[in-house]
C-alpha cells in the first residue's frame, strides 16, 4: 500500500480557490489516487478519483504529474460549506486491497 | 435503498455489556467495510466482505470483535464485553464491487461506552 501524506490543516477565505496537496511516493503502476471529503457526524463521501494528468468535475479538480508521486486537489471559489477535512487515498485497481484513511486535511473556510 | 443506512445512531453501554451495530448497505453492492474513528482522527479499517465472505479481518482490534454478513446484504458489527477504549464511531461503507470504486459510507454508529 502506497503511504500517503497531506498537511494537518489549512485555512482558506471564502471565495478564495484552495489547493491540497498529498504525497504518495511509493504509488504503484496501477493505483489510482481517490479523494474523499468528509462533514462532521458524517461518513466520509467520496469527491474524485484520477490516474494522471487531470481530472475535473462540478465540486473539483484533480491534478497528477507525470511522475504520479503527489496529487493536488484543488476546490475553486471555496465556501463555509467546504469547512470539512480532505482525505487522499491510493488505490489498487487490481481486485481487493484494504481501503486505508490517513489523518486528512482539516481545511477551515474563514468568512 | 438509497443510500448506506446503519443503526443505531447513538448507543451508550456500560463497560462489558454486548453490542451490536448494524449495517443496511446499499442494495446489490458486493463489497462492504467498517471502520472505527476516534474524535479527530481518520476512518481506521477494520474488516472487509465481499459478498458473504469475509476476506479481511486484518483491523478487527482484539477477539471481543465479530462481524458477520451471512446472506450478503445486511452486516452487522458486534462487540463483546466493551471497554472504555472502544468508544468511537463505526463507520460502514459499501461498493458496487471489489475493484476501487467510489466507497458509499452511512452516517456510523456513534458508540459511548461508560
Amino acid at each position: 500500500l502506497a503511504k500517503t501524506t497531506q498537511p494537518i490543516s489549512m485555512d482558506s477565505y471564502e471565495g478564495q480557490e484552495v489547493n491540497i496537496t498529498c504525497s504518495h511516493n511509493n504509488i504503484a503502476t496501477n493505483d489510482y489516487i481517490t479523494w474523499y471529503q468528509q462533514f462532521p457526524s458524517q461518513g466520509p463521501r467520496f469527491i474524485i478519483q484520477g490516474y494522471k494528468t487531470k481530472v475535473t468535475n462540478e465540486v473539483a479538480s484533480l491534478f497528477i504529474p507525470a511522475d504520479r508521486k503527489s496529487s493536488t486537489l484543488s476546490l475553486p471559489r471555496v465556501s463555509l460549506s467546504d469547512t470539512a477535512v480532505y482525505y487522499c487515498l491510493v488505490e489498487s485497481s487490481g481486485g481487493y486491497q484494504k481501503v486505508t484513511f490517513g489523518t486528512g486535511t482539516k481545511l477551515q473556510v474563514i468568512p | 435503498g438509497a443510500g448506506v443506512s446503519q443503526s443505531p445512531r447513538y448507543k451508550v453501554a456500560k463497560r462489558g455489556q454486548d453490542v451490536a451495530l448494524r449495517c443496511d448497505p446499499i442494495s446489490g453492492h458486493v463489497s462492504l467495510f467498517w471502520y472505527q474513528q476516534a474524535l479527530g482522527q481518520g476512518p481506521e479499517f477494520l474488516t472487509y466482505f465481499q459478498n458473504e465472505a469475509q476476506l479481511d479481518k486484518s483491523g478487527l482490534p482484539s477477539d471481543r470483535f465479530f462481524a458477520e454478513r451471512p446472506e450478503g446484504s445486511v452486516s452487522t458489527l458486534k462487540i463483546q464485553r466493551t471497554q472504555q477504549e472502544d468508544s468511537a464511531v463505526y463507520l460502514c461503507a459499501s461498493r458496487a464491487t471489489e475493484a476501487n470504486e467510489k466507497l458509499f459510507f452511512g452516517s456510523g454508529t456513534q458508540l459511548s461506552v461508560l
